[in-house]
């Protein structure tokens, strides 16, 4: 198993551009989410799905777009790059939390996407 | 309102002794919590989950405690080693899985 890819590793923008940050699961978890971590702050949620076809919103979702057309791929749109975007985006699948007291429920992480927006 | 906070931005042991790491959030009642670690370019890595009716879990040479009275977590590495060196991040389940909410992490130096 790959477990979580994303592409690209780095990417450089101008202001106003529009890119894709693409992410894919082969472990068919049905939640997939996208964060962005930047220096103090933590990771933050930026949007989440619980199924093909399900997105919603995390707590920054101003300025991205997602869609879930299959259970493995969910792609993070940027309509309009801006400096604020400057981060490191990643991307992480899991399985609800049903089942046995054994279950854990854990989020598995890509490698990241480092965004630079000048 | 709500927040996350882990005890401090740094910390520095030495290697053997034990580290302990705090993650207190107020306004959020999570059904679970759990702690990953990170290191320097990677993305985080799960490492211990607790449940909101138990205590205390142990894995290897890693404890962690949930207080949901003191809405506090603590996060013990006995007999630490340099290989321990990373950020340590704690997270709370805030929607059954659907929605965590990451706290900003704590790097931990393990001086040989």
């Amino acid at each position: 198993n790959a477990g979580v890819t994303q592409t690209p590793k780095f990417q450089v923008l101008k202001t106003g551009q529009s890119m894709t940050l693409q992410c894919a699961q082969d472990m068919n978890h049905e939640y997939m989410s996208w964060y962005r971590q930047d220096p103090g702050m933590g990771l933050r949620l930026i949007h989440y799905s619980v199924g093909a076809g399900i997105t919603d919103q995390g707590e920054v979702p101003n300025g991205y777009n997602v869609s879930r057309s299959t259970t493995e791929d969910f792609p993070l749109r940027l309509l309009s790059a801006a400096p604020s975007q400057t981060s490191v985006y990643f991307c992480a699948s899991s399985s609800p939390p049903r089942g046995g007291a054994g279950r854990t429920y854990e989020q598995y992480f890509g490698p990241g996407t480092r965004l630079t927006v000048t | 309102s709500q927040k996350i906070e882990q005890n401090s931005e740094a910390l520095n042991i030495q290697e053997g002794k034990t580290a302990t790491l705090t993650c207190n959030y107020t306004n959020y009642s999570p059904a679970y919590l759990q702690w990953y670690r990170q290191d320097p370019g990677r993305g985080p890595v799960f490492l211990l989950l607790i449940r909101e009716n138990e205590k205390e879990k142990r894995k290897e040479r890693l404890k962690v405690t949930f207080d949901t009275t003191l809405k506090q977590s603590l996060f013990h590495i006995t007999a630490s080693q340099p290989a321990d060196s990373a950020t340590y991040l704690c997270a709370l389940d805030v929607n059954y899985g659907q929605n965590f909410v990451f706290g900003p992490g704590t790097r931990l130096s393990v001086l040989p």
